[in-house]
């Protein structure tokens, strides 16, 4: 079946702790996305990459960090400047230069102890 | 200022009480219109995307419509599986700048449906 894999679906981080999320996809999707949900906010954009080996900010990349070096997948890294990281991130992909839908995996929680 | 608008925050409906979910978006250029499905703690499950005013769209109890200005999706005797938050999604033409057309989320319509 096709679809995006998000792993892990917990994960707890110490302050001051870079972390890895793991997101990857079969869908042959060119463009894919991180996100990030908070209570009472909607999604908000972190990093998005349209092609391989290219990435671009989205409204709130601070903290964060990405790499695309594979069509499949495209891991999110929070990084220790990141001042509030407990969230849910969600990754998506969707067809690049098209005005389609996006797919979600199924997030990952990360709460900072 | 908020560009994409969902109300009521939360709706609380007995099993066959119908109703509607609303969005508007405030910033011309639109491109598409999506709706969502999300259970807690999973991620969102797509279910419409809206291209132009006048469009509908269908499935099982749920019809999402479109004008100009806001996009309404409307619950037909729901039952409690139908229980979920409801998002909302705009894409703008890459020329209003930011994230060139990337997906832009309401905050969502809790919806609760009791038996």
């Amino acid at each position: 079946d096709g679809g995006i894999t998000q792993s892990p679906k917990y994960l707890f981080r110490k302050e001051g702790q870079n972390v890895t999320l793991s997101c990857e996809q079969n869908l042959n999707h060119d463009a894919m996305y991180w996100y990030r949900q908070d209570p009472g906010q909607g999604l908000r954009l972190i990093y998005y990459s349209q092609i391989v080996n290219d990435f671009q900010k989205g409204d709130i990349a601070e903290g964060y960090s990405v790499s695309r070096e594979k069509k499949e997948s495209f891991p999110l890294t929070v990084t220790s400047a990141q001042k509030n990281p407990t969230a849910f991130y969600l990754c998506a992909s969707s067809i690049a230069g098209r005005y389609t839908e996006a797919f979600f995996g199924q997030g990952t929680r990360l709460t900072v102890v | 200022e908020d560009q994409v608008t969902q109300s009521p925050e939360a709706l609380r409906l007995q099993e066959g009480e119908s109703s509607s979910l609303n969005c508007s978006y405030t910033v011309s250029g639109l491109r598409g219109l999506f709706w969502y499905r999300q259970d807690p703690g999973k991620g969102p499950e797509f279910l419409f995307t809206l291209y132009s005013a006048g469009e509908e769209k269908e499935k099982e109890r749920l019809k999402a419509t479109l004008t100009k200005k806001e996009s309404f999706l409307h619950i037909t005797a729901p039952k409690p599986e139908d229980s979920a938050t409801y998002l909302c999604a705009v894409q703008f033409s890459p020329n209003y700048g930011g994230s060139q057309g990337n997906l832009i989320f309401g905050k969502g319509t809790k919806l609760s449906v009791k038996p």
